[in-house]
């Protein structure tokens, strides 16, 4: 079956640090997705990343960067140079392939609660 | 850009009420669901829905009935509310292709009283 962990249920730091949010999953398949989704103070999660099981070149959009490393079955999420706007839950999820498309087949962790602090 | 809207961000209603929630989008996805995110729970989902007139229970359906009349609406209808269904309602949807994201709602806030 599978399965996400956030192992962080709340982080606080300043304004200006760098922070890294925790994501380990477990899963029996060989393909998989992993999504990240922001949900700030308003309600709605924003998508963030997906990535597939077979690509494990990290990435980064601007202060936003991933490590997937699939012998330690992680998907790391690292802002660098936080900001206050980067207030919010983060939900790190997974997609098996037998599970078909879409949210149905999405296991989220529980989210970690990140605060930055100005 | 993908829309998905709830009707409504706040919701209060009486135990034993019939309560319904509304979730509308506008990018022709096939599918939708209904989630709920209680403290420490995280996301569960409730009934999802693959087309027209279909759905398909998840993970927690007990209390929880869909409607789907229509491509672009989806509902969720608390028969008879209790105190233990207060959470936030998240709405979501997909296209049905194989993992793609899902796009949701700004939730919808609902209180039993």
């Amino acid at each position: 079956a599978q399965k996400v962990t956030q192992a962080q249920t709340e982080i606080s730091v300043v304004e200006k640090e760098d922070v890294t949010l925790d994501c380990v999953y477990e899963t029996r398949d060989t393909t998989y997705y992993l999504f990240w989704y922001k949900q700030p103070p308003s309600g709605e999660l924003v998508f963030l990343i997906r990535r597939n099981s077979f690509d494990e070149q990290n990435e980064i959009s601007g202060r936003y960067s991933w490590n997937f490393q699939k012998s330690t079955s992680s998907f790391n999420f690292t802002i660098t140079a936080s900001q206050v706007v980067d207030s919010a839950v983060y939900f790190c999820a997974l997609s098996e392939e037998t599970t078909g498309g879409g949210a149905d087949g999405l296991t989220f962790g529980k989210g970690t609660h990140l605060i930055i602090q100005p | 850009d993908v829309k998905v809207t709830q009707s409504s961000r706040y919701l209060v209603k009486r135990t034993g009420e019939k309560v319904f929630l509304e979730c509308v989008q506008d990018m022709d996805h096939e599918n939708m669901f209904w989630y709920r995110q209680d403290p420490g729970l995280g996301l569960r989902l409730i009934y999802f829905s693959y087309d027209v007139k279909m759905k398909e229970k998840g993970d927690i359906p007990e209390g929880y009935s869909v409607s789907r009349e229509k491509k672009e609406r989806f509902s969720l209808i608390l028969e008879s509310a209790s105190t233990n269904q207060t959470s936030m309602y998240l709405c979501a949807s997909s296209y049905r292709r194989t993992n793609t994201e899902a796009f949701f709602g700004q939730g919808t806030r609902l209180t039993v009283v």
